[in-house]
């Protein structure tokens, strides 16, 4: 089945340690989000990716980097993990276009110790 | 710039009860999309609502969009202990890749 695949599950990391998180998909949509989500709250949207047309969000901290090699596979990189980017991380496609709807990979959970 | 805000926070129905939530938009949206995450899960998407006053209906759930696309409700009825989760809504703007979500209803159900 097609769908939006997210390695780890969990991942634990050390605090400054840098870490990747992966994501793929076999949907071929041109558009892939990842969104940080803490405990009890909603998914906030860090960046996104319009084929290689890359989206910040202004308030997403410079700590976080994404890179999008190809269609298929995209990266969340932390270069200096603290102890407040403990959270759920999810990375989610689209078609291009305003009425599309986002599928969600399973996240990874992410723990800086 | 846009906010997304979303009531209640938390709600416990014992099972049978109805259930609802509501969202509203600090602009006017031109379509919204309602997503269910299970505990443990990610999102899955519900449901899209693009015209004013559209009303749709999946089963025990019913979608309202408001007349000025500004707020929007979902409703259960008669809940089931398989709808527990959180129910998120998500507007769309002005960009068109970028949804806002809501903070999201944590929907408990009592057997």
């Amino acid at each position: 089945d097609a769908m939006v695949i997210q390695n780890p599950r969990y991942q634990v990391t050390q605090f400054g340690k840098p870490v990747t998180l992966s994501c793929s998909q076999t949907l071929n949509h041109n558009v892939m989000y990842w969104y940080q989500q803490k405990s009890s709250q909603a998914p906030k949207l860090l960046f996104h990716y319009y084929d290689k047309d890359f989206n910040n969000e202004a308030d997403t901290p410079d700590n976080f980097q994404s890179r999008r090699p190809n269609t298929s596979f995209c990266f969340l990189d932390i270069r200096s993990p603290g102890l407040g980017d403990a959270a759920m991380y999810l990375c989610a496609t689209s078609r291009a276009g305003s009425l599309e709807k986002l599928f969600f990979g399973s996240g990874t959970q992410l723990s800086v110790l | 710039g846009q906010q997304v805000m979303q009531i209640p926070q938390y709600q416990h129905v014992q099972e049978g009860e109805d259930f609802t939530t509501y969202c509203n938009s600090s602009t006017t949206l031109s379509n919204i999309q309602w997503y269910k995450q299970r505990p443990g899960g990610h999102p899955v998407f519900l449901i899209q609502l693009v015209k004013s006053g559209e009303v749709k209906k999946q089963k025990r759930l019913t979608f309202q969009f408001g007349e000025a696309k500004k707020n929007s409700s979902l409703h259960i009825t008669a809940t089931q202990t398989t709808d527990v989760g959180t129910y998120f809504c998500a507007g769309c703007g002005g960009s068109n890749y970028k949804l806002t979500f809501g903070k999201g209803t944590l929907l408990t159900v009592n057997p």
